[in-house]
């Protein structure tokens, strides 16, 4: 079974520029997450979908910070204008919230550095 | 405010050491709590733990849950130098809609030193 896909897996640009993630969940997972996690700091939740809807998005900086699952299947995140403190590795995560617990399964992340 | 709270931050032994992290919580709709290992950079999952499954073993590692006193262990013997990672816990509430709903701690960062 393939796992979590994410891209690109390093990024560095000046503050003020646009950057976007990408991720592609396990097959058949309906519910993903982007967490924000900054060195020394567990993963903090950004948005989660549940298919191609927004379940919780109360931490995501709305000003800056966008974030889609169109098809409901992969899903975009992106950051415009950037600052100095989203300097930060940036995980997906999905799980197949198949009604019971289950545990959520993370792609390798995107480490971001503005500069 | 959900909270989860680990301890220690930071631990440093040699090999063949036994250790012990702890992790407690206060959630509302508590449902599983999770054990994570964080190497490089994307959390590993290693064990969930839930009201009818309250103690778990892989190996070396395993993990209780105390539903009373909420909180949980996980315990690692014989450390190897592989076990150097950074342990996150998670826990698991009920969604106040739909899907599922993480609230992770701080992680504890663990060095085995050969």
């Amino acid at each position: 079974e393939a796992g979590v896909a994410q891209s690109p897996r390093y990024k560095i640009i000046e503050k003020r520029q646009s950057v976007a993630f990408w991720c592609n969940p396990i097959s058949g997972h309906a519910t993903l997450y982007w967490y924000q996690q900054i060195l020394g700091q567990g993963p903090k939740l950004l948005i989660q979908f549940q298919n191609n809807g927004v379940v919780d998005d109360s931490q995501l900086p709305k000003d800056r910070f966008s974030a889609e699952r169109l098809k409901g299947v992969d899903s975009t995140l992106k950051i415009q204008p950037a600052k100095l403190e989203d300097s930060a590795v940036y995980l997906c995560a999905s799980s197949l919230d198949g009604g019971g617990p289950g545990p959520q399964f993370f792609g390798p992340g995107t480490r971001l550095t503005v500069l | 405010e959900d909270k989860v709270v680990q301890s220690p931050l930071s631990l440093v032994v040699h090999e063949g050491d036994t250790v012990t992290l702890n992790c407690s919580y206060e959630v509302t709709n508590f449902r599983s709590l999770l054990w994570y290992k964080q190497e490089k950079k994307a959390p590993t999952f290693l064990f969930m733990l839930t009201s009818s499954g309250i103690e778990k073993k892989s190996g070396r590692l395993s993990s209780i849950l105390d539903k009373k006193e909420l909180s949980s262990i996980l315990n690692i013997t014989a450390t190897q130098t592989g076990d150097s990672a950074i342990y996150l816990c998670a826990v698991e509430k009920y969604p106040d809609n739909y899907g599922q709903n993480f609230v992770f701690g701080p992680g504890t960062r663990l060095s085995v030193l050969p």
